[in-house]
Parts: structure tokens; sequence; C-alpha cells
């Protein structure tokens, strides 16, 4: 199985507004609304962000938010902060019944 | 709360086995709402999913790893352990383990990671 297809890095400035995106195909993201992100910071383990496309955990700010359409998952970020440089990693759920991820996505915060 | 502790040997030879045992507190193997994966880093580089296990004892492997890799899970423990055989320097990586919930398939809680180097 390939692994989902991220953009290398992104960067926007504080208070700005950022995207990423994650492509598949209609046998992983396309086909399910099982399309999670997570955000990992230097030595630490990844952190649930967003799960089933769009929904947000207990906890996670109202700033993270998620999206589909077709074969293509996104995370937005709005009015980013400091804290949010990190790299971001969407997975999902396949036809197979395997997981895979992206390659992950590192945020500047400029 | 839920907590993960990855455990087992950080150094493994070329060619011998890898095995990783995940304790679990607070929570139980037995659950049904959850699978129990691992997940894999290697330094400087993306997640990569391994394989889940059900309560039941279903597992699923990554293709790519499928003939190298067993999970098991032990109830009687709260555990769940992966042995990967036939190791080389590209299996070197930070292993975690997870809970992978079973009604989005999200991973909602993670263990700290434990580094393991493949070297002679």
């Amino acid at each position: 199985q390939s692994a989902l297809t991220q953009p290398a890095s992104v960067s926007g400035s504080p208070g700005q507004s950022i995207t990423i995106s994650c492509t598949g195909t209609s046998s992983d993201v396309g086909g399910y609304n099982f399309v999670s992100w997570y955000q990992q910071h230097p030595g630490k383990a990844p952190k649930l962000m967003i799960y089933e496309v769009s929904n947000r955990p207990s906890g996670v700010s109202n700033r993270f938010s998620g999206s589909k359409s077709g074969n293509t998952a996104s995370l937005t970020i709005s009015g980013l902060q400091a804290e949010d440089e990190a790299d971001y990693y969407c997975s999902s759920y396949t036809t197979s019944s395997t997981l895979v991820f992206g390659g992950g996505t590192k945020l500047t915060v400029l | 709360q839920l907590q993960l502790q990855e455990s087992g040997p950080g150094l493994v030879k070329p060619s011998e086995t890898l095995s990783l045992t995940c304790t679990v507190s607070g929570g139980s193997v037995s659950s049904g709402s959850y699978y129990w994966s691992w997940i894999r880093q290697p330094p400087g580089k993306g997640l990569e999913w391994i394989t889940y296990i059900y309560y039941s004892g279903t597992t699923i492997y990554n293709p790519s790893l499928k003939s190298r890799v067993t999970i098991s899970l032990d109830t009687s423990k709260n555990q769940f352990s992966l042995n990967l055989n036939s190791v080389t320097a590209a299996d070197t990586a930070v292993y975690y383990c997870g809970r992978l919930t079973n009604s989005g398939f999200n991973f909602d809680s993670w263990g700290q990671g434990t580094l393991v180097t493949v070297s002679s």
C-alpha cells in the first residue's frame, strides 16, 4: 500500500491560517470517513487532533478543523500560534482493513 | 486515565528477532471498543503503521511487513506484544504502541515510544 500524499512543508505567520492536504485513493481516503490527523512535536509521541474527517477530541483547540472532498482530506489551522509548529500526519483506513499514514508535513510558524 | 508503556531491548542484532511489549494501564485490552496496535518511525522519517489486534484474536498486518511480523495479546497481563524477525538496519526506528478505536480507526492514545537500533 502506498503512503498518503502530503506536502513536505507549509509555513505561515502568527494569526494566519494554513491548510495541509492529504491525498489518497478511492480505496482509502475517498472510500471511508475514517481519516484522522496527528500532531507531533520533536521527540514526542503523536497526538490525535482530528478524527473521522472533521471531529475534534476533547481538549483540542477549535482552531483546528478537518474536511474531505473526494480522495483528498484537509487539515486547517486558523489563528496560527507558535506552539502549532510541529509535524502533522494524516491517516486513513483502507479497503484491505489496513491503515496508512501520510508522509508528514512540517509546519513552520514564521 | 489510559497509559501505554513500551518495553524491550534497545539494541537488536541483524537477522535476529525484535520483541517488544506494550503494557496497558487504566484500561483493558479485552475491551471490545478498541484494537491494539504498533506503529514505527525511523529516525527523521514519517510514521508507518505495522499491525493491530482485537481482543478476539483477529489480527491485521501491513502487507509490506506481514511475512516478518506477529502481534499477540496477553489478557491476563493486560499486555500486547510485537515480534519482527529477520531484522535489518532498515528496521531501526522508534516503536510506538497505540490504542485504535474500532468506531473510527483513529489512534486516541499512544505510548511514549521506544527506540530500537539494529546493529551488530
